[in-house]
């Protein structure tokens, strides 16, 4: 199952610098975009989502693009700081008739940042 | 903070044995779910959870696997005959549910507990 994919394992960016993972996706039907974060001994933390009829979404110092034609979104991190060090998973959504959204990760990037 | 828990954190069993997974969400969330990852690997979906029922699981989750509600906090994961292939990182996630703005960059949050690893041996 390769419907999320980060091709890159690992990522070291300068502290204040701007910090780019990507995520690519082979699903168009997939309803949102997700980012989340994930620090050793614990579980995946929420950072922000893009619904799939959007291609902006700014949080502070994160912003998620998402181009369809492409099917690749990225997570900008800027200015990057230290306690951003963490891996960060990719995930996408699809919505059940439920209403119960089922999330299909990526493998992660890792972050470092370096003071 | 409201928060996810789960316990115990680490769970050694042999295989051929059952084990329960024991998760307590967030107290006023309607939808629970079970991922797992399998070290070095994805984390996968198994099952979502929503009024007293499963309303989605996946390949992975097989006559081996249920869940249960059993009161109104907790939420459990039983594998009723493990296998050496079961060992892995299993977590419990909820959200609030019952809404979800198509269109908006509001999905229906997923609260991740921080794990429970299980090793089979």
């Amino acid at each position: 199952d390769q419907q999320v994919k980060q091709n890159s394992p690992s990522l070291s960016v300068q502290e204040g610098r701007i910090s780019i993972l990507n995520c690519d996706y082979t699903n168009s039907m997939f309803d949102y975009f997700l980012w989340y974060k994930k620090y050793p001994a614990e579980g995946p933390t929420f950072l922000i989502s893009i619904s799939s009829i959007k291609d902006k979404n700014e949080d502070g110092r994160f912003t998620v693009f998402l181009n369809k034609s492409a099917k690749h979104l990225s997570l900008h991190i800027v200015p990057s700081q230290p306690g951003d060090s963490a891996v960060y998973f990719c995930a996408a959504s699809l919505i059940s008739n439920f209403g119960n959204e089922k999330l299909t990760f990526g493998t992660g990037t890792r972050l470092t940042i370096i003071p | 903070e409201p928060e996810v828990t789960q316990t115990p954190s680490h769970q050694v069993t042999q295989m051929g044995q059952e084990v329960i997974l024991r998760c307590v969400p967030i107290s006023n969330h309607l939808y629970f779910y079970w991922y797992r990852q399998i070290l070095g690997q994805k984390v996968e979906f198994l099952v979502s959870f929503y009024n007293n029922e499963i309303s989605e699981k996946s390949e992975i989750f097989d006559d081996q696997f249920s869940v249960e509600r059993p009161d109104g906090s907790n939420f459990t994961l039983k594998i009723r005959s493990t296998k050496l292939e079961d060992s892995a990182m299993y977590f419990c996630a909820s959200s609030e549910g019952g809404w979800f703005k198509i269109g908006t960059d509001s999905t229906d949050t997923q609260y991740f507990g921080p794990g429970t690893r299980l090793t089979v041996l």
